[in-house]
């Protein structure tokens, strides 16, 4: 079934210590998105990949960075996790703009 | 600037029962509009969406939500609420064409049995 796979579904890093989330898509959408979800709240948009075209919300810390090498691959950076950054990350992806397709997200926990 | 309110956080229905989730959003062109579920621990799944055309919009596992403009409404219903429908109702605007979407802070449904 073509979907989006979010690896690993649970990752536990150190604090201060870089890690990186990963989101395939087999939709062939052109747009990525990655959104942090904190406990009992709504998903914040981090940034999102039109094409190759980044684009970064204005609130999203710098710690925060993203790749995506090619349609069907993004990945988020998070070079020094703090506590503050223990949350699930949904990646998403949309056919210009029409509706958004979620993973079944990444649980991050900072020791 | 565009926004979503959920009016209700929590909700208890019985397994059975009709259940109805509220929508209100605040956009200044026509919105494009949609429904989210997540159950613990998983991503969101997309229940329906409304971009124009019939106001009343069928989605996934029975549900169905309807847009009424005048009031600035996009609810959500189910005729017949199932144990397996517990989760976490999420609706969402999409803003600047589509490309962003705005969440409403969700609304968490319980079934009693």
């Amino acid at each position: 079934d073509a979907m989006v796979i979010q690896n690993p579904r649970y990752q536990v890093t150190q604090f201060g210590k870089p890690v990186t989330l990963s989101c395939s898509q087999t939709l062939n959408h052109n747009v990525m998105y990655w959104y942090q979800q904190k406990s009992s709240q709504a998903p914040k948009l981090l940034f999102h990949y039109y094409d190759k075209d980044f684009n970064n919300e204005a609130d999203t810390p710098d710690n925060f960075q993203s790749r995506r090498p090619n349609t069907s691959f993004c990945f988020l950076d998070i070079r020094s996790p703090g506590l503050g950054d223990a949350a699930m990350y949904l990646c998403a992806t949309s056919r210009d703009f029409r509706g958004q397709y979620f993973g079944a997200g990444t649980r991050l926990s900072v020791l | 600037a565009q926004s979503v309110t959920q009016p209700d956080i929590h909700i208890t229905v019985s397994e059975g029962a009709s259940l109805e989730l509220r929508c209100n959003y605040s956009y200044g062109a026509t919105p494009y509009l949609f429904w989210y579920v997540q159950s613990p621990g998983q991503g969101l799944q997309l229940l329906l969406k409304y971009f124009s055309g019939d106001t009343l919009v069928q989605g996934i596992k029975g549900f169905e939500a309807e847009f009424k403009r005048s009031q600035s409404s996009f609810n959500l219903r189910k005729p017949s609420v199932h144990w397996s429908d517990a989760a976490e109702y999420f609706c969402a605007v999409g803003a600047e064409h589509g490309n962003k979407l705005v969440f409403g802070a969700g609304t968490i449904l319980r079934v009693k049995s």
